[in-house]
């Protein structure tokens, strides 16, 4: 099992550029969560979902939109990239709520 | 969410015994308490949690203080692959409508030493 993987690894972005991280899990979890970590801090939640088809805000969605189309599959998309949305992103799903599991982060830089 | 505190740094030599502390004065009686660690450029990984009771595992021992405002993660003999950022996370009940979210602070930094 690979786990959770997330693409790309790396990116550079121009402030108005837009992009979608992806993040792929082969868990069949029900639960999946996108992360943002900035230097020195913890991680803050973006977006969640709880199933295919459903999205829920998290503590900091401002300028981040998610979908959930698949339940292996949840990306995060960025409209108009900002450099205030240079940081490191991580993906994590869980069963059910439980225990979870992170990918390895894709690191974006918005110049 | 009910917050926690930890030292922000500990140091520890290789080999013997690490006691990461954790105070959690507002817990309520249905978080868990939860440790992840974030080892150098990756993702977080799940450590050990528990409710009331010690709690053994491969990784580490977690000891919860009788009435719950505190616990320590017990690394029982460190080694270089410990060098980490350690999370001490109050979880509410994963089946209810906090959906096993996760509130991290900004963590222990372990240091170990050869």
């Amino acid at each position: 099992n690979a786990g959770v993987t997330q693409t790309p690894k790396f990116r550079v972005l121009k402030t108005g550029q837009s992009m979608t991280l992806l993040c792929a899990q082969d868990m069949n979890h029900e639960y999946m969560y996108w992360y943002r970590q900035d230097p020195g801090m913890g991680l803050r939640l973006i977006h969640y979902s709880v199933g295919e088809g459903t999205t829920a805000k998290g503590e900091v969605p401002d300028g981040y939109n998610v979908s959930r189309l698949k339940k292996q599959n949840f990306l995060l998309g960025l409209e108009s990239a900002a450099p205030s949305q240079t940081s490191v992103y991580f993906c994590a799903s869980s069963y059910w709520g439980e225990t979870q599991y992170f990918g390895p982060g894709t690191r974006l830089l918005v110049l | 969410d009910a917050k926690t505190t930890q030292p922000n740094s500990m140091e520890s030599n290789e080999e013997e015994p690490v006691h990461l502390p954790c105070n959690h004065s507002t817990i309520s009686g249905t978080d868990y308490i939860h440790w992840y660690r974030q080892l150098p450029s990756q993702g977080p990984e799940y450590v050990i949690h528990g409710l009331t009771s010690n709690v053994n595992n491969r990784m580490a021992s977690l000891a919860i203080a009788e009435d719950r405002k505190s616990s320590t993660l017990i690394l029982h003999r460190a080694t270089l692959r410990d060098a980490a950022v350690y999370y001490c996370i109050l979880r509410a009940n994963a089946g209810g409508t906090s959906y096993g979210k996760l509130t991290f602070g900004q963590g222990t930094i372990l240091t170990v030493h050869p």
